[in-house]
C-alpha cells in the first residue's frame, strides 16, 4: 500500500525492556521524522533524518535511538523503556527540508508496564 | 526558541455554530504557519498553511489569516459540523535551512447534532 505505515499500532512492555517501533513510507521522501504526543505537551520532535544515513536528535531524544539504512524505514528504538516513554508515536515524512508539509503515520500507542 | 500556544480545550459546539480557536507564535524571522488536524484515531493532517504576513489559508470551509503585527494565525470556520469533531493543532516552521515544525498543544473540538 501505498503512503506512510507504522507497526505495531499498539504495544505494552515492561521496564527495561527494549522495544523498536517502525516506520515504512512508500514515497521515498528524504525527510523522515519521529514524534510522540503526550496530553499537554502538544507533538515533540525526537529524531528526524534527512536522508539515509543521516540523522539527527530533536527536542526530546534522550532514551531513544534511531537508524536509518534504507530511505524508506526508519525505525525508533527505546533501548531500556521507562514508564515516562508511555505515548503515542507518531512517524512522519516529507520530500524537502523545507516542511511545509509533513505526511503523518497512523500512529503507535506505547504502553510501558 | 520558536513557540506556540493555543487556546485550552475541549471547544464544545453545537452544529452550525461559529469556530474560532486561537492561536498565538512567537518566532524569529518570518515563520510559515500551519494548522493540522487528527481525527479520531489517525495521525495529522495538514489543512492550511500560510507562508507570508495578510496570507489567508483555507480548506474545507476553515479559514485562517497570518497576523504578524498580532503573531496570530486564528483558525475559524462559519458553521460546523459533527464531522469537525478532531484535536487541531497549530504549527509553524521557520528560520534557515532544515525547517522543523513546531505544535502548539492541540485543541480537542466537540460538535454535538
Amino acid at each position: 500500500d501505498a503512503g506512510i505505515t507504522q507497526s505495531p499500532r499498539y504495544k505494552i512492555t515492561e521496564t527495561g525492556r527494549q522495544v523498536t517501533l517502525m516506520c515504512h513510507q512508500t514515497w521515498s521522501h528524504s525527510y523522515m521524522f519521529w514524534y510522540r504526543q503526550d496530553l499537554g505537551h502538544g507533538l515533540r520532535l525526537i529524531y528526524y533524518s534527512a536522508a539515509a544515513d543521516i540523522t539527527d536528535k530533536g527536542e526530546v531524544p534522550d532514551g531513544y535511538v534511531v537508524s536509518r539504512s534504507k530511505t524508506e524505514n526508519f525505525p525508533l528504538t527505546l533501548e531500556s523503556a521507562t514508564r515516562s516513554q508511555t505515548s503515542v508515536y507518531f512517524c512522519a515524512s516529507t520530500t524537502s527540508g523545507r516542511a511545509y508539509e509533513q505526511f503523518f503515520g497512523p500512529g503507535t500507542r506505547l504502553t510501558v508496564l | 526558541g520558536d513557540s506556540v500556544t493555543q487556546m485550552e480545550g475541549p471547544v464544545t459546539l453545537s452544529e452550525e455554530a461559529f469556530l474560532t480557536i486561537n492561536c498565538t507564535y512567537t518566532a524569529t524571522g518570518y515563520p510559515s504557519l500551519f494548522w493540522y488536524v487528527q481525527y479520531p484515531g489517525e495521525g495529522l493532517q495538514l489543512l492550511l498553511k500560510a507562508t507570508k504576513a495578510d496570507d489567508k489559508g483555507s480548506n474545507k470551509g476553515f479559514e485562517a489569516t497570518y497576523r504578524k503585527e498580532t503573531t496570530s494565525f486564528h483558525l475559524e470556520k462559519g458553521s460546523v459540523q459533527v464531522s469537525d469533531s478532531a484535536v487541531y493543532f497549530c504549527a509553524l516552521s521557520g528560520g534557515t535551512g532544515f525547517q522543523k515544525l513546531v505544535f502548539g498543544t492541540g485543541t480537542r473540538l466537540l460538535v454535538s447534532p
